[in-house]
């Protein structure tokens, strides 16, 4: 196991609502990044946090935010929920060590079904 | 164009078969690059790096051509239990160190 653990598992909401899942990082992983993965693709990166500021963002829109709290641990926010945003929700914790190589492990993820 | 581009297949092969999968990525610049497996309705899960010079863990094997912008995956002896999809995964050079999956490839290893 990768350390790595998400919340809720699974979750159904309505059309317009908001959401927010949690993400609680390995041990000494100091970054945070999120992902979206639509049935039969491959994850796509919604942003990452470092040491609580966002880091990097993906083609996603504003109503996807985040947070990233003193221990590491972060929240994806998602607003005005749309049918599009059904999918598995990732997020994987790494080191950022200023090394080429940057090795991120996931969470089992958050499954989201918008109706 | 994709930045990370497979072959979805689906790969059917045999038990104790040898096969292999290929990538490749629109990114000169890129610098680290990875081979993902991910169980169906699982999270992905490293199985390893790639480095320049190549490398090997056990039954697997992971080849980097900069040149040519492939990344291959060789799987030798398959066993039932290497079914998966397989996401090869290209981390792009940036403050985000932003991963960028593939879409993966299906590998089903029959009895």
């Amino acid at each position: 196991e990768t350390g790595v653990t998400q919340s809720p598992t699974h979750l159904i909401k309505t059309r317009g609502q908001q959401v927010t899942l949690r993400c609680s990082s390995q041990s000494g992983h100091n970054t945070v990044s999120w992902y979206q993965q639509a049935l039969g693709q491959g994850p796509q990166f919604i942003f990452q946090y470092y040491r609580e500021e966002e880091n990097g963002r993906g083609n996603f829109p504003p109503r996807f935010s985040g947070l990233q709290f003193p221990n590491y641990s972060s929240e994806l926010n998602v607003n005005a929920l749309e049918l599009d945003d059904s999918a598995l929700y990732l997020c994987a914790s790494s080191l950022a060590s200023g090394g080429p190589i940057y090795e991120q492990y996931f969470g089992p993820g958050t499954r989201l079904t918008v109706t | 164009r994709k930045e990370v581009e497979q072959d979805p297949g689906p790969f059917n092969v045999p038990e104790g078969a040898t096969v292999a999968f290929n990538c490749t990525y629109s990114n000169s610049a890129s610098q680290s690059f990875f081979w993902y497996r991910q169980d169906c309705r699982k999270e992905p899960k490293l199985l390893m790096s790639v480095y320049s010079s190549g490398n090997e863990d056990g039954r697997f094997t992971a080849q980097l051509n900069r040149a040519s912008q492939y990344i291959s995956l060789l799987i030798r002896d398959s066993k039932l239990s290497d079914s998966a999809t397989y996401l090869c995964v290209v981390n792009i050079p940036g403050s985000a160190r932003q991963l960028t999956f593939g879409s993966g490839t299906q590998l089903t290893v029959l009895p």
